[in-house]
């Protein structure tokens, strides 16, 4: 069974500081590892990982893939308060699937 | 182009009525999925499909039913309302060579 696990689950911190968010897993047929930010409404897409060691960077996010030991970390730097959200890391396995993780609920306080 | 809309956004049912959650893209994808989401449980695969005449079950089918007669729909049936089915419901899809999935905005269902 495909499973994927976050942490930290919630995570408090202020603006200006920097957080790294986990995401491990175990997946059949890999075939991509994505982030997603989710606010109030639907989760909207952030990075797609497909190969080890390459990062991908928008902004002040970046996310990394490590294949070999199987997790991302996501990270944010410089936290404004507009980056309080869930988290949630998914892995695409066979026939696009999606198993998601339980998500990391960040809040940025002033 | 709307991407991937779903209606009702929100439904209260009684336990045992039945109803369908409506899905509609109109970016051609051939992959298509629901997914309820709970607290702290993230998103659940319900069902999914790779194209049109073709579903599958997901992590957590039961009670639910689906169909994919065109590319466009993907309608979920909820055969017998339950309590336990109480959740959010988001529908997405993508196209066979895309990256990530784009998501409907969701649709709250309550059962009493």
């Amino acid at each position: 069974e495909d499973k994927v696990v976050q942490s930290p689950l919630s995570l408090v911190v202020h603006e200006g500081d920097t957080v790294t968010l986990n995401c491990s897993y175990e997946v059949t047929n890999f075939r991509s590892l994505l982030w997603y930010k989710q606010e109030k409404k639907a989760p909207t897409f952030l990075f797609m990982l497909t190969s080890s060691g390459i990062e991908k960077k928008s902004g002040r996010l970046s996310s990394i893939l490590d294949k070999k030991e199987l997790f991302s970390i996501l990270n944010i730097t410089a936290t404004q308060t507009g980056d309080s959200a869930i988290y949630l890391c998914a892995v695409e396995g066979s026939y696009g699937k999606l198993t998601f993780g339980q998500g990391t609920i960040l809040t940025v306080h002033p | 182009n709307a991407g991937v809309t779903q209606t009702p956004k929100f439904q209260v049912l009684k336990t045992g009525q039945s109803m369908t959650l409506q899905c509609a893209q109109d970016m051609n994808h051939e992959y298509m999925s629901w997914y309820r989401q709970d607290p702290g449980m993230g998103l659940r695969l319900i069902h999914y499909s790779v194209g049109a005449g073709i579903t599958d079950q997901g992590e957590v089918p039961n009670g639910y039913n689906v169909s994919r007669s065109t590319t466009e729909d993907f309608p979920l049936r909820l055969l017998s309302a339950a309590p336990s089915q109480t959740s959010v419901y988001f529908c997405a899809s993508r196209n066979s060579q895309g990256y990530g999935y784009t998501f409907g905005s969701g649709t709250r269902l309550t059962v009493v």
